[in-house]
């Protein structure tokens, strides 16, 4: 079955301490992206990755930080995470093609005490 | 960035009814996307619309492309229970460094009363 999976999908940690979502995809796609999503402000993208090894900023990639080593995981990282990164978080892929659409996982869902 | 302005925020409605919302832009875009969410998971694409002017149609869905690329509207015919959720659109631009960015709307929480 094609589908996005993230891990952790709930997460309870302090603010400091540093931790990473995965992200993995089984479709092959070249492009992989990570969102969050809060109240009233849609989702926001924080950075997407168009192939191995190539990344760029999204609107909102302050306190962020991706890898792309192999084209089927996408990580978002926090390396100091702060109560403000409170939020859900949607990883997302697609082929890359122009008219081809992004295919989202589940969520996860972080709470930075 | 470029800033989405989905409305309205929420929609209350009866059973049978048909529903509209829609998105505008300061800025242009070269695609338009419909996502709908229901709890609990992510989005779900709905529609999406390629070339400005154009009508696209998916069972009850009929979305469509604005002429100027800076907005789109979604209609809902006959609306059902398990329409319920929260639709977003979203637009992206095509080629470029801008290919890639995809920027969202704030989202409309429909609500369907039985």
């Amino acid at each position: 079955e094609a589908q996005v999976t993230q891990n952790p999908r709930y997460l309870i940690t302090v603010t400091g301490k540093k931790l990473t979502v995965t992200c993995s995809q089984n479709m092959n796609h070249e492009y992989m992206s990570w969102y969050r999503q809060d109240p009233g402000l849609g989702l926001r993208q924080i950075y997407y990755s168009m192939n191995v090894e190539v990344t760029d900023k999204g609107d909102v990639p302050e306190g962020y930080k991706v890898s792309r080593k192999e084209k089927r995981n996408f990580p978002l990282i926090l390396e100091s995470p702060s109560p403000n990164q409170t939020s859900l978080y949607f990883c997302a892929s697609s082929s890359g093609q122009w008219n081809q659409p992004q295919h989202f996982g589940d969520g996860t869902r972080l709470s930075i005490l | 960035g470029q800033q989405l302005n989905q409305s309205p925020q929420s929609m209350f409605i009866q059973e049978g009814e048909d529903v509209s919302m829609n998105c505008t832009s300061s800025s242009i875009f070269n695609t338009w996307l419909w996502y709908k969410q229901d709890p609990g998971e992510g989005p779900v694409l709905l529609i999406a619309l390629y070339k400005a002017g154009e009508l696209t149609s998916n069972g009850r869905l009929t979305a469509q492309f604005g002429i100027t690329r800076k907005d789109s509207f979604l209609n809902i015919s006959a609306s059902i229970p398990s329409d319920v959720g929260i639709y977003f659109c979203a637009g992206q631009l095509d080629g470029g460094t801008s290919y890639g960015k995809l920027t969202f709307g704030q989202g409309t929480i429909l609500t369907v009363h039985p």
